[in-house]
């Protein structure tokens, strides 16, 4: 399997204008997270979805920031519009869920997209 | 609230041992895990704990302390490559929030 994949690894963009991040999840997989990461703030758990539905997103900053998964094998994550203090890396993981008391949990992690918003 | 504390940086050298500490304070736990993280890159999963006890995986043991809300991670003969910031994470609560300490860097030096 390639993976959690996550695209643009990079992306550039000016305040106002909008920004879609896109992740892949690892096939088979039935949970998946966004997260935000700052050296400020650390990992963020944004939104998570299990079998496609949001489940939690309370972690959403505002209402600038919406997710979607329309399929098992594609998810987005857009910033409408994008502020410079939204600039981070954005990652997307996948997990295979299993009850708490059973398994790791272990989360498997895209390369991330690095946002800078000037 | 719910927290994690780990030192937020660590140097040791080449072929040494190293300890990185976890408190927890949670609603509720599973389990400890820990995670590594190269540069920014992808966090990559080390270990588990879900009871009290030490788990050893290659030159990395993870230890647990239920009782005492406490764990840490233990590298052995380090090497260079493994500089890198590395994150304590409880599952806790029946949902799937993982709650994440803020990391340690940690710098390997010759």
């Amino acid at each position: 399997d390639a993976g959690v994949i996550q695209s643009p690894r990079h992306e550039v963009t000016e305040m106002g204008q909008e920004v879609t991040l896109r992740c892949k999840p690892i096939s088979g997989h039935d949970y998946l997270f966004w997260y935000r990461q700052t050296m400020m703030r650390g990992l963020e758990l944004l939104i998570y979805f299990n079998n496609n539905v949001p489940i939690d997103d309370s972690g959403m900053p505002e209402d600038r920031f919406s997710a979607k998964m329309p399929n098992a094998s594609f998810s987005t994550l857009k910033i409408q519009p994008s502020e410079p203090r939204d600039s981070a890396v954005y990652f997307c993981a996948s997990s295979f869920g299993v009850r708490p008391t059973e398994g790791t949990g272990e989360l498997f992690f895209g390369e991330g997209s690095r946002l800078t918003v000037l | 609230g719910q927290s994690l504390e780990q030192p937020s940086e660590v140097t040791a050298v080449e072929g040494a041992i190293v300890q990185i500490n976890c408190t927890y304070q949670t609603s509720g736990f599973y389990g400890l895990s820990w995670y590594q993280q190269h540069d920014g890159g992808a966090p990559t999963f080390l270990s588990y704990n879900a009871l009290d006890g030490l788990e050893e995986t290659g030159r990395f043991s993870s230890f647990l302390s239920r009782s005492d809300s406490y764990g840490y991670l233990l590298l052995q003969e380090l090497q260079m490559k493994d500089s890198a910031s590395y994150f304590c994470a409880v599952k806790a609560g029946n949902n799937r929030k993982l709650i994440w300490g803020l990391g340690t860097s940690l710098a390997v030096n010759p």
